[in-house]
């Protein structure tokens, strides 16, 4: 099977405008995590879900981010008004359970807000 | 916030073993170490994960100390291919990893 794909690999958009991010997990994996790495920094924890729930979201850095996952499966990651402060690359990651595990990551978004 | 202290940077020989340390001496009797590693431009890369016992895997070796408070990655044979950040992480489950800055790892020829 597939590992974690997430889309588009690019985005380029203007402030002030909203973006989505796509992550499929693999097939199966009932938690998915989204996590943001800024240039040359380390990655930064931003939400999980264990199926379509995410119980803590005060990783997410503003109220301008928000996250959903639906089917318990594909998880879209948004942001309104796009700021360039939010320019980055965001990883989704996924695992089988929520318990003891490895995680697979995806190859990311690469985020531009010009 | 992630509980573990790192090298910034280390310098390996390839064809030689790498050891990576890790710091960890808040670790609880349930957190795992975990060990990740991120290509340049990749997202990251699982490499192995242990709670006690030393573990072994096609990929590396880890060795926990027996207090758990320190633990040791080994990659046998380094390549210029493993030039990477290499991150140690203690958790209990997948979704509570949190990445430091860990150890950028180079590979010299």
């Amino acid at each position: 099977g597939a590992g974690v794909s997430q889309s588009p690999s690019n985005k380029v958009t203007e402030k002030g405008k909203d973006v989505e991010l796509r992550c499929d997990p693999i097939s199966g994996h009932t938690a998915l995590y989204w996590y943001r790495q800024s240039l040359g920094q380390g990655l930064e924890f931003l939400i999980y879900f264990q199926g379509n729930s995410a119980p803590d979201k005060s990783g997410l850095p503003s109220d301008r981010f928000s996250a959903e996952r639906t089917g318990g499966s594909v998880s879209t990651l948004t942001i309104q008004r796009t700021q360039q402060e939010d320019s980055a690359v965001y990883l989704c990651a996924s695992s089988p359970a929520l318990g003891m595990g490895r995680a697979y990551f995806g190859p990311g978004t690469r985020l531009t807000v010009t | 916030d992630a509980k573990t202290t790192q090298p910034p940077s280390m310098d390996c020989a390839e064809g030689r073993a790498a050891n990576l340390p890790c710091n960890h001496s808040t670790i609880s009797g349930n957190e795992y170490v975990y060990w990740y590693r991120q290509i340049h431009s990749q997202g990251p890369q699982y490499i192995i994960h242990g709670l006690k016992n030393n573990e072994t895997n096609e990929m590396a070796s880890l060795i926990i100390t027996e207090d758990r408070k320190s633990s040791t990655l080994i990659l046998p044979h380094a390549t210029l291919r493993d030039t990477a950040v290499y991150y140690c992480i203690v958790s209990i489950r997948a979704n509570d990893m949190r990445f430091g800055a860990g150890t950028r790892l180079t590979v010299k020829p």
